[in-house]
């Protein structure tokens, strides 16, 4: 079993949908959480760290449930520029050698 | 701009070749990773640096070799005994605290065995 487990996809969706992806995590000592977007053969960029308590940067909402070691990620009006991968990560301690980074859901927003 | 920088952006080599990948960073992180991407996978974890003259093997670290003599530098060499070696090498950094887990990437080599 994968350590952080995402649908593939891909996501189809118009432009103004809301969609929203989903990401398990089999570690139960991790404790910090991200969501990373990877363009087409370009690198991952941090889009947003998740917080217990929910958190939200404008179109995108985050949310983190531990007792069922599940993270979202929610995109409102979805624009043709949100196209991309998305990396759902946890990690386990200090320092980047306890990242893992789930394998992406790849989504197309369509005019 | 702080950031790193990563070449070759593309890289061809055949078989039984060595070749070095280049990363170099002027965010002033003490740690640095290299990591592989796969069609469908997730980043595995090559080698990773925490601090100058020191580094660790990641989960697949099997024919590579690594060195961090620099804070700023911490280049990656895919040696011929890596069986499957084509595919995109991401080079990373992060602080060692405050915000350790928060990654900053270069923009990758892609490399392919002809």
């Amino acid at each position: 079993r994968k350590e952080v487990e995402q649908d593939p996809g891909p996501f189809n969706v118009p432009e103004g949908a809301t969609v929203a992806f989903n990401c398990t995590y089999s570690n139960s000592a991790s404790q910090s959480f991200f969501w990373y977007r990877q363009d087409c053969r370009k690198e991952p960029k941090l889009l947003m760290s998740v917080y217990s308590s929910g958190n939200e940067d404008g179109r995108f909402t985050a949310q983190l449930n531990r007792a069922s070691q599940y993270i979202s990620l929610l995109i409102r009006d979805s624009k043709l520029s949100d196209s991309a991968t998305y990396l759902c990560v946890a990690a386990s301690g200090t320092g980047g050698f306890k990242t893992i980074f789930g394998a992406g859901t790849r989504l197309f927003v369509k005019a | 701009d702080g950031g790193i920088t990563q070449s070759p952006k593309y890289l061809f080599r055949k078989e039984g070749q060595n070749v070095t990948l280049s990363c170099e960073q002027n965010l002033n992180h003490d740690a640095m990773y290299w990591y592989r991407q796969d069609p469908g996978q997730g980043l595995r974890l090559i080698y990773y640096s925490q601090i100058v003259n020191d580094f660790q093997k990641g989960d697949i670290a099997e024919g590579y070799s690594v060195s961090r003599e620099k804070k700023e530098s911490f280049p990656l060499t895919v040696t011929s005994a890596q069986k499957n070696p084509t595919a995109f090498y991401l080079c990373a950094s992060s602080p060692r605290k405050g915000g350790a887990n928060v990654l900053t990437f270069g923009a990758g080599s892609r490399l392919t065995v002809l």
